[in-house]
């Protein structure tokens, strides 16, 4: 279940560093986000989620931001791993509708 | 086996083929979803089930038809499909649709070449 985007973004981190993806929704109406990874073969993985009340939320190693103001949100991970290059995206979902994916971000570790 | 499970993984059919994607979900889920992926696009969400029921087709071609004959399987067959349809084809699944927790689950996907 891999990505397919050949033209992603990509974004490039050492490894040991921080790493920042970010995205813009769209929705104003959305009040539900979600990150997910997706590795090369397998199917989205459910990382991290926070709701529109909160601006931000940790989890282990990772971190969501929410901008409600810009609409934008991002993602941090800390001390970047060789486990976590892959593509990550974010979904949005207002009350009552779906969930609008984003177009994804491919991480790349450099070791 | 544990979450959701997609079958086959990888497809290869002629444009007069017919085919079936049978995923299968062991989370006790009462949703079920299909997307589609392709290159240089977000995930396409296809159809919605919510306790067998169909409850979102998004404007999908009649050449994709879904089945969901319980709440733990979904099958989506595949007949005269035309190489753009070639992508990746995931399976998902949710506690509900309308309510918390909203997470979606998903399979590994089936990869399908149309020739």
């Amino acid at each position: 279940g891999e990505s397919v985007g050949l033209h992603l973004p990509t974004l490039s981190v050492q490894e040991g560093d921080n790493s920042i993806i970010n995205c813009a929704y769209s929705n104003s109406a959305s009040d539900y986000f979600i990150w997910y990874k997706q590795e090369s073969g397998k199917g989205p993985q459910f990382i991290i989620d926070i709701r529109s009340n909160m601006d931000k939320r940790q989890g282990q190693r990772v971190t969501v931001l929410l901008n409600k103001t810009v609409k934008h949100l991002s993602l941090q991970i800390a001390a970047t791993q060789p486990g976590d290059s892959a593509v990550y995206f974010c979904a949005e979902k207002a009350y009552g509708q779906n969930f609008v994916f984003g177009p994804g971000t491919r991480l790349s570790v450099l070791p | 086996e544990t979450g959701v499970t997609q079958t086959p993984r990888h497809l290869v059919m002629g444009m007069t083929n017919k085919k079936s994607l049978k995923c299968e979900q062991h989370l006790g889920h009462n949703a079920m979803y299909w997307y589609k992926q392709s290159a240089k696009k977000p995930l396409e969400l296809m159809f919605v089930y919510s306790l067998e029921e169909r409850v979102e087709n998004n404007s999908v071609p009649s050449r994709f038809s879904p089945e969901c004959p319980n709440s733990s399987h979904l099958f989506l067959h595949l007949h005269t499909l035309q190489p753009e349809d070639s992508a990746l084809y995931l399976c998902a699944s949710s506690p509900g649709t309308g309510r918390a927790p909203y997470e979606q689950y998903f399979g590994p996907g089936t990869r399908l070449t149309v020739t």
